[in-house]
């Protein structure tokens, strides 16, 4: 049993439109990251988000840390071939230095 | 500043070979992380040190996978013997978590093929 779902698994869009992926559990978590992992690399963190309802912007990319603390989403608006990459969440249980990381979605912006 | 740093970044060995992956952590970071990436089962923690210590082994697969931090500049994961099914893509992380973040560093990551 995966503890963090992710979805979509894929997505393929084009340049220019808006995507949201989603990062589900039902577990509480006291923190949640995004990385992004670009192919032959290792994942690089975008965001962590603490606070339950927060919300964070990077340039087009805004992420929501769901109220309970239990989900969050990843919106990018007018997506860029340079987005593409492999998005991944990654939960904070508390008391340990201990990651879970979702599956990912596999993003692919085309020109 | 360099980052963390992996090494081989490919390796192709035959079943029942060992095989050592070997990680240098960014500099001042007390916090070591070795993770397997697969299709399948996505990003997995096999084993985490702290101080050089080993703090959760938990994710390591079976006696056939050890890992060693013997110094706080360099760990190895070692696999013996080696079976198909242990190809993946490793990946090595550090971190030095304060109570504002637990960021974790990835390395460029080794990528296993057993055959």
């Amino acid at each position: 049993t995966q503890l963090l779902e992710q979805s979509p698994q894929f997505l393929s869009i084009q340049e220019g439109e808006n995507l949201t992926v989603y990062c589900n559990s039902s577990s509480v978590f006291s923190s949640l990251q995004w990385y992004r992992q670009e192919p032959g690399e290792g994942p690089v963190l975008l965001v962590t988000v603490v606070t339950g309802g927060e919300v964070k912007k990077l340039k087009r990319l805004t992420f929501q840390f769901g109220d309970a603390r239990k989900d969050s989403s990843l919106h990018i608006t007018a997506a860029q071939p340079g987005d593409t990459g492999l998005y991944l969440c990654a939960g904070d249980q508390g008391g340990s230095e201990k990651l879970v990381f979702g599956k990912g979605t596999k993003l692919t912006v085309n020109p | 500043d360099a980052g963390v740093i992996q090494s081989p970044r490919h390796e192709v060995t035959e079943m029942g070979q060992e095989v050592t992956l070997r990680c240098k952590p960014i500099s001042g970071h007390n916090s070591l992380f070795w993770y397997r990436q697969t299709m399948m089962r996505g990003l997995e923690l096999l084993i985490y040190f702290n101080n050089n210590v080993p703090i959760d082994d938990s994710g390591m697969p079976e006696d056939r996978f050890s890992a060693k931090m013997p110094n706080a500049s360099f760990s190895t994961l070692k696999i013996q013997p080696s079976e198909p099914r242990d190809s993946a893509v490793y990946f090595c992380a550090s971190s030095f978590p304060t109570g504002l973040s637990n960021e974790q560093f990835f390395g460029p990551g080794t990528r296993l093929t057993v055959l």
